[in-house]
């Protein structure tokens, strides 16, 4: 059964500081992953897809994957207020836009 | 660019009755389409996904009769909540893709209460 993990938190962080979201999924042939970030009673928005292993960097956000290990990490610099809300990480498999979902790490930003 | 829209954003329907709700990919063709839902302070659940032209497919223990998904065009898939009950009152979200190995855009939502 595919699976993907994340500690649900909450992940508390003051402003400025660096918020580091793990996620770990259990498919090997998994190849592509998101984060997206949710706030409370708001529907999902895309941040980051990673595709490759390596880092991907978008502004004060940097994906992280590592395939032999199975592990995504979302790293957010200079961490805002703003950026408290629900992360969740997905994975999906080679020809599919079928998502994976893991529950969620509640991130809060204290100011 | 990547934006899907949701139609209607809340909803307050009687016990009985049905309820449509209206997803578009507004500026791309998605050839997938998801339904999702998702009870307060819980993950999303994927219902359903379709693609365009052709049935849904139903995650296990949703109910097809129930839950109507129709995918007409690429751009457009609607949900119909047949005979509604309160225990169908939860936050519907659809998401759209442009095709496989591609990303997920979700709509905003729409909030269903059965009354």
């Amino acid at each position: 059964q595919k699976e993907v993990e994340q500690n649900s938190g909450p992940l508390s962080v003051p402003e400025g500081a660096i918020a580091s979201l793990n996620c770990t999924y259990s498919d090997r042939v998994s190849q592509s992953f998101f984060w997206y970030r949710q706030y409370s009673g708001k529907s999902p928005e895309l941040i980051m897809s990673i595709y490759s292993n390596g880092d991907k960097e978008d502004g004060r956000f940097t994906a992280q994957l590592n395939k032999a290990s199975q592990y995504v990490s979302l790293l957010i610099r200079d961490s805002q207020p703003s950026d408290s809300a629900t992360y969740l990480c997905a994975a999906s498999l080679r020809g599919s836009s079928t998502l994976t979902f893991g529950k969620g790490t509640m991130l809060l930003v204290s100011p | 660019g990547a934006v899907v829209s949701q139609h209607p954003s809340r909803v307050i329907c009687k016990s009985g009755t049905s309820v449509k709700i209206e997803c578009r990919s507004l500026d791309f063709q998605a050839t997938t389409m998801f339904w999702y839902r998702q009870f307060p302070k819980k993950s999303l659940m994927l219902m359903a996904t379709s693609n365009e032209g052709s049935k849904a497919t139903y995650e296990q223990g949703v109910e097809k009769d129930k839950f109507l998904i129709n995918h007409a065009s690429l751009t457009l898939s609607t949900l119909t909540v047949t005979s509604a009950h309160p225990e169908d009152s939860s936050f519907y979200i659809c998401s759209a893709s442009p095709g496989p190995n591609h990303e997920q855009y979700f709509g905003p939502g729409t909030r269903l209460t059965v009354t």
